[in-house]
């Protein structure tokens, strides 16, 4: 079946660290981005980022840049979004997706991965 | 950055009606469109591209349309099914935005 599995629910505290991860199935994972979405608590949806799995290029949304990381691993067909420090707004479910090839949208995605950052 | 603007915030429908749910770019997008819809609890789902394009197994009582800066996305008789949150996004410049979401609930 094509579809994005990513990691559980994450319960952090504020300046640690996390990684979380979007393992695709199914499909060729270096051939099409993958984009990362955040939607907070009662909130809608927020553009991230896009990474490319075939040479790991990326693009960050203005609002994110340096403050996440998004990588990818070809041989586990994994992409990540991590955190270096966690902040209480940082509390969010975080969404990857596929963009399709033909228009640039994204038509595969995740469930979604919980983040909690409190003290 | 291209704000997008969705109105009303909430539309309350009665099963079997028509619901109307417009987007406005801050700035033309051309035709570089999305619509989502988004259930709760669940990750939101493609309905349509290219401002009226159908996503694969959309039913055909979603219809969107526009091009520029006024976009329109139309469920012909809204099913009960179809009560969800609906997201715009357009592709056209980078960073992709969306819409801050249109609530379709039961009336």
């Amino acid at each position: 079946e094509v579809q994005l599995v990513q990691s559980g629910a994450e319960v952090k505290k504020p300046g640690e660290s996390l990684k979380i991860s979007c393992r695709a199935s199914a499909y060729s994972f270096t051939s099409h981005w993958i984009g990362w979405v955040r939607q907070m608590p009662g909130k809608g949806l927020e553009w991230m980022g896009i990474i490319y799995p075939g040479d790991s290029a990326t693009r960050y949304s203005p609002s994110f840049q340096g403050q996440v990381t998004m990588s990818a691993d070809k041989s586990t067909n994994t992409a990540y979004l991590q955190w270096s420090s966690l902040k209480a707004s940082d509390s969010a479910r975080y969404y990857c997706a596929r963009l399709s090839p033909y228009s640039t949208v994204l038509d595969l995605w995740g469930r979604g991965t919980l983040v909690t950052v409190s003290s | 950055e291209i704000v997008m603007t969705q109105f009303p915030a909430t539309l309350s429908v009665f099963p079997g009606e028509r619901a109307t749910l417009s987007c406005r770019a801050s700035e033309s997008v051309s035709s570089n469109l999305a619509w989502y819809q988004q259930k709760p609890g669940q990750a939101p789902r493609l309905l349509m591209s290219g401002a009226s394009t159908w996503a694969a197994g959309i039913p055909a009582r979603f219809s969107g349309s526009g091009s520029g800066t006024e976009f329109t996305l139309t469920i012909s008789s809204l099913q009960s099914e179809d009560f969800a949150v609906y997201y715009c996004q357009q592709y056209n410049n980078w960073p992709w935005t969306f819409g801050q979401g249109t609530k379709v609930e039961i009336k």
